[in-house]
């Protein structure tokens, strides 16, 4: 049973336009959110968090929303750079922070020049 | 970065054979993780650890075991590799907000 779950794949975006990553969840319970980056033969990096305490939060080109209602979140970068290509994960946690994390599939992201 | 490293960064070994993967951090971080990644699975928990002596299962941990004698170092065991847990094997550790990941380890199980 896939908790954490980002439906697209792979996903190719023009150089200077808005990438917009998704995923959705299904445990409630989860309280804390997170995407993490990953280029090939390395480990993922973190990009940016979010508490289920807000609903947005910015960092720079990065911004996650998330809507508890509908159990989905999503990542904004804006204006997509060449440097951006890489596979994205989102995860979340059910107690507060980072500890036990679920991850989702990851979703493939390409930009084009 | 954060001071994870994890040793060997490749193997390939025979179905059958056991084979031992080491993580070790310098940051004196409390809890350690292991997962796999897979593709179409994303990043699966293997197993955990919260302190010295104390581990736990996580998603995918049948085939596995782990120990954590010191701080420092998590050894994620294969008892005898089967061709099914040829993978990407990543450490982790935390603090409060966020894990972070060591290189990786490439395992090939013919």
């Amino acid at each position: 049973d896939q908790q954490v779950k980002q439906n697209s794949p792979s996903l190719s975006v023009q150089e200077g336009r808005i990438s917009i990553l998704n995923c959705d969840y299904t445990n409630s319970m989860f309280d804390y959110f997170l995407w993490y980056k990953k280029y090939p033969a390395e480990g993922p990096t973190f990009l940016i968090s979010i508490s289920s305490i807000k609903d947005k939060n910015e960092d720079g080109r990065f911004t996650v929303f998330l809507n508890k209602s509908a159990k989905h979140l999503s990542l904004h970068i804006v204006p997509s750079q060449p440097g951006d290509s890489a596979v994205y994960f989102c995860a979340a946690s059910a107690n507060e922070g980072a500890q036990k994390l679920v991850f989702g599939q990851g979703t493939r992201l390409t930009i084009n020049p | 970065d954060a001071g994870i490293t994890q040793s060997p960064r490749h193997k390939v070994t025979e179905t059958g054979t056991p084979v031992t993967l080491r993580c070790h951090q310098t940051e004196n971080h409390r809890y350690m993780y292991w997962y796999r990644q897979d593709p179409g699975h994303g990043l699966r928990l293997i197993h955990y650890s919260y302190g010295v002596k104390d581990t736990d299962k996580g998603e995918v941990s049948d085939g596995y075991s782990v120990s954590r004698s010191k701080t420092e170092d998590f050894l994620l065991t294969l008892e005898s590799a089967t061709s099914s847990q040829t993978s990407v094997y990543f450490c982790a550790i935390s603090g409060r907000d966020e894990q972070f990941f060591g290189p990786g380890t490439r395992l090939t199980v013919l």
